[in-house]
């Protein structure tokens, strides 16, 4: 069974850098599929920001992309989120999940989600 | 990156058929994407349901009910949900999602309320 969970600090200050690690269980990285960040802003919609391949290939939502890094490690059977600069707007619930690799590329499995509110 | 119009909000009785929308922009047709669809209770993240390209190209998610469907109107330029036989538990927010270039792009998402 596929599992993904997300971990990192609930509360960020503004200007300062979210991080958020999601660890993945049953299924190793390196096997494939890429894996995705979404965020959700408290009783709003989705967004993804970004996802990237065993590999270390990523892409990025255009909107986001002068904030955002996603990297990978296959030692540890994660992947991390860094999204600088935050604001007020970058409070929501994130989430991991992972993207097929071959067509129809629909997340499959997603982490729980992870609240991140940014405030000082 | 292109917008995704869904009803914020829309109801049906238990047992009735309820047709969720996705608009896309004029810009980008309907007939060339994939259109898939998410559901998502309280507290929980979205389940995939289901996409839709065309009737000899669509797929169910692993254990949705074939009650729940996809199709396209083409003169809408459209993407629809089609939830047959509801029943209570489907009340949740439904997401379209579409990856028109180089974003994954989702819709406002719709509010389905089971009366």
């Amino acid at each position: 069974q596929v599992q993904l969970q997300e971990s990192g600090p609930g509360l960020v200050k503004p200007s300062e850098t979210l991080s958020l690690t999601c660890a993945v269980s049953g299924y190793s990285i390196s096997s494939g599929y890429y894996w995705g960040w979404i965020r959700q802003p408290p009783g709003k919609g989705l967004e993804w920001i970004g996802s990237i391949y065993h590999s270390g290939s990523t892409y990025y939502n255009p909107s986001l992309k002068s904030r955002v890094t996603i990297s990978v490690d296959t030692s540890k059977n994660q992947f991390s989120l860094k999204l600088s600069s935050v604001t007020a707007a970058d409070t929501a619930v994130y989430y991991c999940a992972r993207r097929r690799l071959q067509p129809p590329y629909y997340f499959d499995y997603w982490g729980q989600g992870t609240l991140v509110t940014v405030s000082s | 990156q292109p917008v995704l119009t869904q009803p914020p909000s829309s109801s049906a009785s238990p047992g009735e058929s309820a047709r969720l929308t996705c608009t896309l922009p004029s810009d980008i047709n309907v007939g060339s994407y994939n259109i898939y669809w998410y559901q998502q209770k309280p507290g929980s993240p979205p389940r995939y349901l289901l996409y839709y390209y065309s009737d000899s190209d669509k797929g169910q998610g692993s254990g949705v009910p074939s009650r729940f469907s996809g199709s396209k109107d083409a003169s809408a330029n459209t993407g629809i949900l089609l939830i047959s036989g509801l029943q209570s538990e489907d009340e949740a927010d439904y997401y379209c999602m579409i990856w028109p270039s180089i974003s994954w792009v989702f819709g406002g998402g719709t509010k389905l309320t089971v009366l």
